[in-house]
């Protein structure tokens, strides 16, 4: 199975900083990533897909880059509804895995 | 509107069986992907089981296989899961998804149920 390490675990951020987020697969999977977005006691939302395409709805601030087995998350200016955790997840082969997650709490 | 409302969680004891039920509302049931996602309490998100939109191909999880079923009734716009043998570490809310449309969106999950959780102790 393909393995997706995220870093960092935890992020303390103010709004208004740029945050970036690092996705790392076991190896190369493409473009066929993932992002999405988890607040405490929902389902997660869909962000971004195929590394950088950004899902109808989602706000300009959120972007994605990379390809092979590097990629970001990175919101421009954080906003107070973005304190959340965020995951990548990998849709290169049929067993879809998802990064452990990264917490960005408010500092 | 797209609906998922997974049914069916609770406590059940280490061993025992448990079938969860996701009803789908607004859109055609019949020509999308499925999945089942779960997650633990306090931790990450964990992809169960995938199941092709006619219910001819289906894909588990290493930690699942042998112990769950997923199934589809198309007429019913209702996806499954049986899970049997349950163990502790099963303990989660499972979340039932559905796959994205598009070429580039297959394998991507766009809409989730609001979960149900199961919990898996004596």
């Amino acid at each position: 199975d393909i393995q997706m390490t995220q870093s960092p675990s935890t992020l303390s951020a103010s709004v208004g900083d740029r945050v970036t987020i690092t996705c790392r697969a076991s190896q190369s999977i493409s473009s066929w990533l993932a992002w999405y977005q988890q607040k405490p006691g929902k389902a997660p939302k869909l962000l971004i897909y195929k590394a950088s395409s950004l899902e109808s709805g989602v706000p300009s601030r959120f972007s994605g880059s990379g390809s092979g087995t590097e990629f970001t998350l990175t919101i421009s200016s954080l906003q107070p509804d973005d304190f959340a955790t965020y995951y990548c997840q990998q849709y290169n082969s049929y067993s879809r895995t998802f990064g452990g997650g990264t917490k960005v709490e408010i500092k | 509107e797209v609906q998922l409302v997974e049914s069916g969680g609770g406590l059940v004891q280490p061993g025992g069986s448990l079938r969860l039920s996701c009803a789908a509302s607004g859109f055609t049931f019949s020509s999308y992907e499925m999945n089942w996602v779960r997650q633990a309490p306090g931790k990450g998100l964990e992809w169960v089981s995938y199941i092709s939109s006619s219910g001819s191909t289906i894909y588990y999880a290493d930690s699942v296989k042998g112990r769950f079923t997923i199934s589809r009734d198309n007429a019913k716009n209702s996806l499954y899961l049986q899970m049997n043998s349950l163990r502790a570490e099963d303990t989660a809310v499972y979340y039932c998804a559905r796959e994205g449309g598009g070429m580039a969106t297959i394998g991507t999950f766009d809409y989730w149920g609001q979960g149900t959780l199961v919990t898996v102790s004596s």
